[in-house]
């Protein structure tokens, strides 16, 4: 079964606006944490922002934020004021337990492209 | 934030040659490293966890064999391609986790290696 899914190959925005990538999980340890990260055509992996599943509130990173609706196992992300330099492949990955050494599972990703 | 430091970044080798990438976290001890495969336009995935000091565990379907795993200290695993074959021609990428405070719940990435076998 599939872990995590982003069900957006691709999305297509204007420069500026605000755009949310789709994130949904599922797992039975109450312990987990969410990822998203950036991958341009570098192909570095750049992390953007995490959620722990016992978080309160949720997590803000600059233009980034995490839509974290535990109830619905959804973490979506959202980007504010989209910039041309966003234009990358984005995954959504899970780590399961609460330790930072455990591995992650990662969805299929979203290819992002920002238009001028 | 953590960095981890993944050479080469690309490599272009014969068939039946062997390929060794290394990864290094820079600035804290990473008592596990993760190797990842990434083919075109897929996801990652995971091929084995590197353990400081004992036996990497290969995710199944990964031949332990065919890629070599070896984590000799707390800043350092190699990844070694032995008898590389067009097939294995591919993205690899590192993580490293296990870090103190803030480090310990996000894993971060080395840039990757371009692999290419002829």
């Amino acid at each position: 079964a599939q872990k995590i899914t982003q069900t957006q190959p691709g999305m297509f925005v204007q420069e500026k606006e605000a755009v949310t990538l789709d994130c949904t999980y599922d797992t039975s340890d109450p312990s987990y944490g969410l990822f998203w990260y950036k991958q341009p055509s570098s192909g570095e992996m750049i992390f953007l922002i995490y959620q722990g599943s016992y978080d309160q509130q949720n997590a803000t990173e600059g233009r980034y934020s995490l839509n974290f609706q535990k109830a619905r196992k959804s973490a979506n992300l959202v980007i504010s004021a989209s910039q041309l330099g966003d234009s990358a492949m984005y995954f959504c990955a899970m780590r399961e337990g609460w330790q930072g050494a455990q591995k992650l599972v990662f969805g299929q990703g979203t290819r992002l492209t920002i238009n001028p | 934030g953590a960095v981890v430091s993944q050479h080469p970044s690309w490599v272009i080798c014969k068939s039946g040659t062997s390929v060794k990438i290394e990864c290094r976290s820079l600035d804290f001890q990473a008592t596990t490293m993760f190797w990842y495969r990434q083919f075109p336009k897929q996801s990652l995935m995971l091929m084995a966890t590197s353990n400081e000091g004992s036996k990497a565990t290969y995710e199944q379907g990964v031949e332990k064999d065919k890629f070599l795993i070896n984590h000799a200290s707390l800043t350092l695993s190699t990844l070694t391609v032995t008898s590389a074959h067009p097939e294995d021609s591919s993205f690899y990428i590192c993580s490293a986790g296990g870090g103190t405070g803030s480090t310990n719940e996000k894993l971060f990435f080395g840039s990757g290696t371009q692999l290419s076998v002829l």
